[in-house]
């Protein structure tokens, strides 16, 4: 079974910029998770969805940040303009109906 | 503020004995606890979790010990190999099923 799958893994750009993380969860996992990781940190929710439906996005910065999962599967983020302390991983992670939690590899974002 | 945090940033341990990761909490509502494994360049790992109205979890390796009283949870590794190299993370998960992590311990296993 494919993990969940994430893209790019890597993204440099400069600041102002704006830039997308695209998410592919495991198949039939109905919850979809974003989450920011600083280095050295835990990861941190940013948005949270039961299908296509954001039930808790009360961590987004909703004035540069985006989100949508259109059809419930795939998602995508999104940051408009990126600031240089938007560096860090983003991570998307999915669930089915147990506490587990299957994270990808998670996209490494540097705002220069 | 994070609710979930770790007594320990590095841990080192040699190779055959066991591992003994600490991590204190602060929600008393907390539902269940987690354990995570995160290895460099990968995203976390489930390991185990334990619910509220337990006291002991053991998995392949592994026993979760939480002790509500002190709000305390810990994580110990049984003959820690190299493959146990990592960050562990604990984190609480809330009945809204939220999940929230703590700070995390780097696991060094000494050849």
């Amino acid at each position: 079974e494919a993990g969940v799958v994430q893209s790019p893994r890597y993204k440099i750009i400069e600041k102002k910029q704006p830039v997308a993380f695209w998410c592919n969860p495991i198949s039939g996992h109905n919850t979809l998770y974003w989450y920011l990781q600083n280095l050295g940190q835990g990861p941190e929710l940013l948005i949270r969805y039961e299908n296509e439906e954001a039930v808790d996005d009360s961590q987004l910065p909703k004035d540069r940040f985006s989100a949508e999962r259109l059809k419930g599967v795939d998602s995508t983020l999104k940051i408009q303009p990126a600031e240089l302390g938007d560096s860090a991983v983003y991570l998307c992670a999915s669930r089915s109906n147990s506490n587990e939690q299957f994270f990808g590899p998670g996209t490494r974002l540097t705002v220069l | 503020g994070e609710s979930v945090g770790l007594h320990l940033p590095t841990l080192s341990v040699q190779e055959g004995d066991n591992s003994i990761i600490n991590c204190a909490y602060s929600n008393s509502a907390s539902d269940y606890f987690i354990w995570y494994k995160q290895e460099s360049g990968k995203g976390p790992q489930f390991i185990i979790d334990i619910r509220s109205n337990m006291d002991k979890r053991q998995g392949q390796r592994v026993t979760v010990l939480l002790n509500k009283t002190v709000k305390h949870l810990s994580l110990q590794i049984a003959a820690t190999q190299p493959g146990d190299s990592a960050v562990y993370f604990c984190a609480e998960g809330l009945r809204d099923d939220k999940i929230i992590f703590g700070k995390g311990t780097r696991l060094h296993i000494l050849p």
